[in-house]
């Protein structure tokens, strides 16, 4: 079974900083997907970004990145310059490649505060 | 992109009677739906994925008796809460997937059920 570790419960930024979350997972599986997942106090989960773990070069949405560590099973996700809107909780998820009968694993979550 | 919604988004009903939330997907064709449970400040716990057509597949330790679910169109699941009892509070999320790629899966705005 797949497990999927986010050891930071809770985070503070400041506006305009840049923050990293971390996330560590754990798979025998070698092809897979990783995501990163925002839950803003509205409670709609919404995608941030998504990694093909095939996929050497590392996955960026504009002001989100990640830094995909294939062999070390890491997965962080870098917000440069932080804004208000991104106050939320933050969960790293893995999903196998398996077609139809995949399904996403959460991490425990990382609450970021952003502040003034 | 592609929408799910949920209905309803609040539901207060009383210790023993059942309770239905349904999950459409509004333009798109969900063959798999999937149904999550959150309790306050933690990640999201999969209960079951439902193909459409077919019967529900539970994950461990989720009772299919006491949460029946339906998936019995391409667009609408439902989760019935039977018997419910105060434990049973939670936030309900659904997510769905269509007929493109594994990795896209939606997700419905949540249902917060109450038991009292």
């Amino acid at each position: 079974a797949q497990t999927v570790t986010q050891s930071q419960p809770e985070m503070s930024v400041q506006e305009a900083e840049t923050v990293t979350l971390s996330c560590t997972y754990d798979t025998s599986e070698s092809n897979y997907y990783l995501f990163w997942y925002k839950q803003p106090p509205s409670r709609q989960m919404i995608l941030v970004i998504r990694q093909e773990a095939y996929k050497q070069q590392n996955a960026t949405e504009n002001r989100f990145s990640v830094n995909f560590q294939k062999a070390a099973k890491s997965f962080s996700l870098k917000i440069s310059d932080s804004q208000l809107g991104d106050t939320a909780m933050y969960f790293c998820a893995f999903m196998k490649h398996t077609g139809t009968a995949s399904k996403l694993t959460f991490g425990t979550g990382t609450r970021l505060q952003v502040t003034l | 992109g592609a929408v799910v919604s949920q209905h309803p988004s609040r539901v207060i009903c009383k210790s023993g009677t059942s309770v239905k939330i349904e999950c459409r997907s509004l333009d798109f064709q969900a063959t798999t739906m999937f149904w999550y449970r959150q309790f306050p400040k933690k990640s999201l716990m999969l209960m079951a994925t439902s193909n459409e057509g077919s019967k529900a597949t539970y994950e461990q330790g989720v009772e299919k008796d006491k949460f029946l679910i339906n998936h019995a169109s391409l667009t609408l699941s439902t989760l019935t809460v039977t018997s419910a009892h105060p434990e049973d509070s939670s936030f309900y999320i659904c997510s769905a997937r269509g007929t493109s790629a594994a990795y896209e899966q939606y997700f419905g705005p949540g249902t917060r059920l109450t038991v009292t």
